[in-house]
């Protein structure tokens, strides 16, 4: 089992759709998680962050974690054509640790 | 301000050759990691510094790899005897790490260095 699973897509959506991006994460000690936005050729973005249980809104992104489940979403809203990219979800702060691991990300084509 | 730069942006090795990447974190970063990005991967954990420490290098594929930050700014990752599987992006990224702040935990990624090995 992977430290940290996403699908790898492609994740297709119609423009002005909302896009949900998912992330499960194995380690229950993990503090800190974060969504990252990588366009081809250059190096991820940093988009999201989210500490607690809940969601967490930012423009038209959403995050929500949820602890229990071990589970972190990214949502977006209006999609755009301009969000095509690969979100990566990435985890850290197990056992104390400042060790970072991403998974290996989900492909997403906003539609025109 | 400045981001994180990272030099070269792109490097060719022959296989057996040393290589050595650089990377300056933001001003005031204490937090610098390494990355190793295969094609149609996440980036794969390396190394960590805080400050000049080396607090975890669990990441490193191999002894030919070493990592330092002697000053706790600039880092260099070097390679030696370069090995094809070794062809990568090395991502560098730097956090300003500021106690019970998780927000200071974000980390901030330079432009990588694309490493072909022939």
């Amino acid at each position: 089992q992977k430290e940290v699973e996403q699908n790898s897509g492609p994740l297709s959506v119609p423009e002005g759709a909302i896009a949900s991006l998912n992330c499960t994460y194995s380690d229950r000690g993990s503090q800190s998680f974060f969504w990252y936005r990588q366009y081809s050729g250059k190096s991820p973005e940093l988009i999201m962050s989210i500490y607690s249980n809940g969601d967490k809104e930012d423009g038209r992104f959403t995050a929500q974690l949820n602890k229990a489940s071990q589970y972190v979403s990214l949502l977006i809203r209006d999609s755009q054509p301009s969000d095509s990219a690969t979100y990566l979800c990435a985890v850290n702060g197990a056992t104390g640790g400042f060790k970072t691991i991403f998974g290996a990300g989900t492909r997403l084509f906003v539609k025109a | 301000g400045a981001g994180v730069s990272q030099s070269p942006r792109y490097k060719v090795a022959k296989r057996g050759q040393d290589v050595a990447l650089r990377c300056d974190p933001i001003s005031g970063h204490v937090s610098l990691f390494w990355y190793q990005q295969a094609l149609g991967q996440g980036p794969e954990f390396l190394t960590y510094f805080q400050n000049e420490a080396q607090l975890d290098k669990s990441g490193l594929p191999s002894d030919r790899f070493f990592a330092e930050r002697p000053e706790g700014s600039v880092s260099t990752l070097k390679i030696q005897r370069t090995q094809q599987e070794d062809s990568a992006v090395y991502l560098c990224a730097s956090s300003l790490f500021n106690g019970p702040d998780r927000h200071s935990y974000e980390q901030y990624f330079g432009p990588g260095t694309r490493l072909t090995v022939t």
